[in-house]
């Protein structure tokens, strides 16, 4: 069973507010690190996909770094916004298997 | 922008009855996969489908469950006879390949099933 844990569960932030959050997963076998953002109701939108240690993806506001040595990602949002506010997932996929293995999410609450 | 539908959105079912789930994945993508989150918990890999067969399942997915393209666009979930642990949001997702690591699998909105 692969452990993929995020933390923290959850977090408020006031409006224009930089915060970050974190996956771990195994070191050994990496293949992919998947960022998704999930707001209720709504399809898990596919925010990045990581493969090379040392990755940093950004996408407006929003950022990811990987290090699969010591088997962490962060993901940056620089200047929260209300729109921001969704459950935060990462997904992590190892060699020689097409399925990804989730984390238990980041809920982030922006508060304006 | 192209993205998967599910249908229904919600479903009661009692339990031991059959349900199907329908997903239409996105045209051009070859790979189809089924997930679910009981509530409270993560999200977890039910099966993958390529070219007409299932290519990769979890321990979840056993003799209860099966998986179907019964024609060009449709996927889908078949729960024979549910059980109140079925529980739980379902999402379809699909891949246009899956060897690539940088592959996305893209995920639709879920259809919520409760049993009852």
């Amino acid at each position: 069973i692969l452990n993929v844990e995020q933390s923290p569960q959850s977090l408020h932030v006031q409006e224009g507010d930089s915060t970050n959050f974190t996956c771990s997963f195994p070191s050994s076998n990496f293949y992919a690190l998947h960022w998704y953002r999930w707001e209720t109701a709504k399809s898990p939108e596919a925010l990045f996909v990581m493969t090379l240690n040392g990755d940093e993806k950004k996408k407006g506001r929003i950022s990811a770094t990987l290090n699969t040595k010591e088997g962490y990602s962060y993901l940056y949002i620089k200047g929260s916004q209300p729109e921001d506010s969704a459950t935060y997932l990462c997904a992590f996929r190892s060699g020689g298997y097409q399925k990804v293995t989730f984390g238990t999410g980041t809920k982030l609450q922006v508060i304006p | 922008e192209p993205e998967v539908t599910q249908t229904p959105s919600h479903q009661v079912t009692q339990m031991g009855q059959e349900v199907i789930l329908r997903c239409v994945p996105i045209s051009n993508h070859l790979y189809f996969y089924w997930y679910r989150q009981i509530l409270g918990q993560k999200v977890e890999f039910l099966v993958s489908f390529y070219n007409n067969e299932i290519s990769e399942k979890s321990e979840i997915f056993d003799d209860q469950f099966s998986v179907e393209r019964p024609d060009g666009s449709n996927f889908t979930l078949k729960i024979r006879s549910t059980k109140l642990e079925d529980s739980a949001m379902y999402f379809c997702a699909s891949s246009e390949v899956s060897l690539a690591p940088q592959e996305t699998q893209y995920f639709g909105p879920g259809t919520r099933l409760l049993v009852l």
